[in-house]
């Protein structure tokens, strides 16, 4: 069974660019989560979606990123435009949230990792 | 401020020793417990978990032990083995949320040495 996907693994852009980040969760999921790790901050909640519907967005650092999942199979984060502090590894996660139990386990993709110059 | 905090950045240990991660939470909601190990170009996988109805849970090697009181939790590994060495992530939520959402910490890496 594949695993969370997530696309592309790297991504070398420069300041100002719009930058599309992909994730496909594991089939059958309804939870979808994005997160941002780097140094400074470790690894830290973005935006995530319950069978599609963003649930939570506090962690979204600026109206300069956005979320979509259009479908229970595909999500996007967007960073338009892009600059050198966005610049971290970007993880999807997604988990089978089950009636009464929130605390199902995430599993998680190999990241992109971003670079903006 | 940090909800979750793991104060040693990095960590080594000798193999076939006990490797003991710390982990201090700030948030005396939080209820439910998660350690994730993450391997280099890897993205994190759950490695146990505890209850705050329980102080211990044991999973082979994996220990977590919680101190509400501290408000401090551990993982202890024994016998530490080369194949953990690797970035150890702290983790926590609150079931009065009523949501999936976690609260990591910064990380622990983890050296066993040879």
């Amino acid at each position: 069974d594949a695993g969370v996907i997530q696309s592309p693994r790297h991504e070398v852009t420069e300041m100002g660019q719009e930058v599309t980040l992909r994730c496909k969760p594991i089939s059958g999921h309804n939870s979808l989560f994005w997160y941002r790790q780097t140094m400074m901050r470790g690894l830290e909640l973005l935006i995530y979606f319950n069978n599609n519907v963003p649930i939570d967005d506090s962690g979204m650092p600026e109206d300069r990123f956005s979320a979509k999942m259009p479908n229970a199979s595909f999500s996007t984060l967007k960073i338009q435009p892009s600059e050198p502090r966005d610049s971290a590894v970007y993880f999807c996660a997604s988990s089978q949230r089950q009636s009464g139990r929130a605390r199902d386990t995430q599993y998680f993709g190999p990241g992109t990792r971003l670079t903006v110059l | 401020d940090q909800q979750v905090k793991q104060n040693s950045p990095s960590l080594s240990v000798q193999e076939g020793r006990i490797s003991i991660l710390n982990c201090d939470y700030t948030n005396s909601m939080f209820d439910y417990f998660l350690w994730y190990k993450k391997y280099p170009a890897e993205g994190p996988t759950f490695l146990i978990s505890i209850s705050s109805i329980k102080d211990k849970n044991e999973d082979g090697r994996f220990t977590v032990f919680l101190n509400k009181s501290a408000k401090h939790l551990s993982l202890h590994i024994v016998p530490s083995q080369p194949g953990d060495s690797a970035v150890y992530f702290c983790a926590a939520s609150a079931s009065m949320n009523r949501d999936d959402k976690i609260i990591f910490g910064k990380g622990t890496r983890l050296h066993i040495l040879p």
